[in-house]
């Protein structure tokens, strides 16, 4: 299983684009990188998924190197109730692991 | 909504009491999870029952039972807990290829069950 850092917690203001990154160096050939947002009281909730490149949906983008030895979240223009636990989940099938998670807080 | 309930939503129970967390999913999915979260730490997945098979976790204690009738209920039977097992309990569902595919299917998750034991 791959192992995977993130950072604790970030900053950030309103209105500016959110990037936050995850490191995943023993990722297998089959692995996906999917990203996970959670609210407190809250489960988890799917935010994006990605194999290599770039994705993008109508709330992020995930961009991944070629040696998708690492992946990266961007939030476009946050706001205040972006302000969530940003988790990073590397693996396929029944073989999977969730990082520490990212504590994001929004200022106004 | 996310599809995925849990019952009860909090639970407190001594060390000595048997009890158990009830899960189900209207999503028609066909694996679901355990997760324990507690402070301070990542996600734990505990069980995974996928196509009908149960995945062992043997780093999971005994005193956690877990039983999946069908493909919509999941239960987390509970005994002889400590005062360490005290966390968030969540439930997911997916829908997950066969075997022998990386795939990784969008889990669904349930509001969790915050449990104290005392």
């Amino acid at each position: 299983l791959a192992k995977i850092t993130q950072p604790i917690s970030m900053d950030s203001y309103e209105g500016q684009e959110v990037n936050i990154t995850c490191s995943h160096n023993n990722i297998a050939t089959n692995d996906y990188i999917t990203w996970y947002q959670q609210f407190p009281s809250q489960g988890p909730r799917f935010i994006i998924q990605g194999y290599k490149t770039k994705v993008t949906n109508e709330v992020a983008s995930l961009f991944i190197p070629a040696d998708r030895k690492s992946s990266t979240l961007s939030l476009p223009r946050v706001s205040l109730s972006d302000t969530a636990v940003y988790y990073c989940l590397v693996g396929g099938g029944q073989n999977f692991v969730f990082g520490p998670g990212t504590r994001l807080s929004v200022l106004p | 909504e996310t599809g995925v309930t849990q019952t009860p939503r909090h639970l407190v129970m001594g060390m000595t009491n048997k009890k158990s967390l009830k899960c189900e999913q209207h999503l028609g999915h066909n694996a679901m999870y355990w997760y324990k979260q507690s402070a301070k730490k990542p996600l734990e997945l505990m069980f995974v029952y996928s196509l009908e098979e149960r995945v062992e976790n043997n780093s999971v204690p005994s005193r956690f039972s877990p039983e999946c009738p069908n493909s919509s209920h999941l239960f987390l039977h509970l005994h002889t807990l400590q005062p360490e097992d005290s966390a968030l309990y969540l439930c997911a569902s997916s829908q997950e290829r066969p075997a022998g595919y990386g795939y990784l299917g969008e889990q669904y998750f349930g509001p969790g069950t915050r449990l104290t034991v005392t």
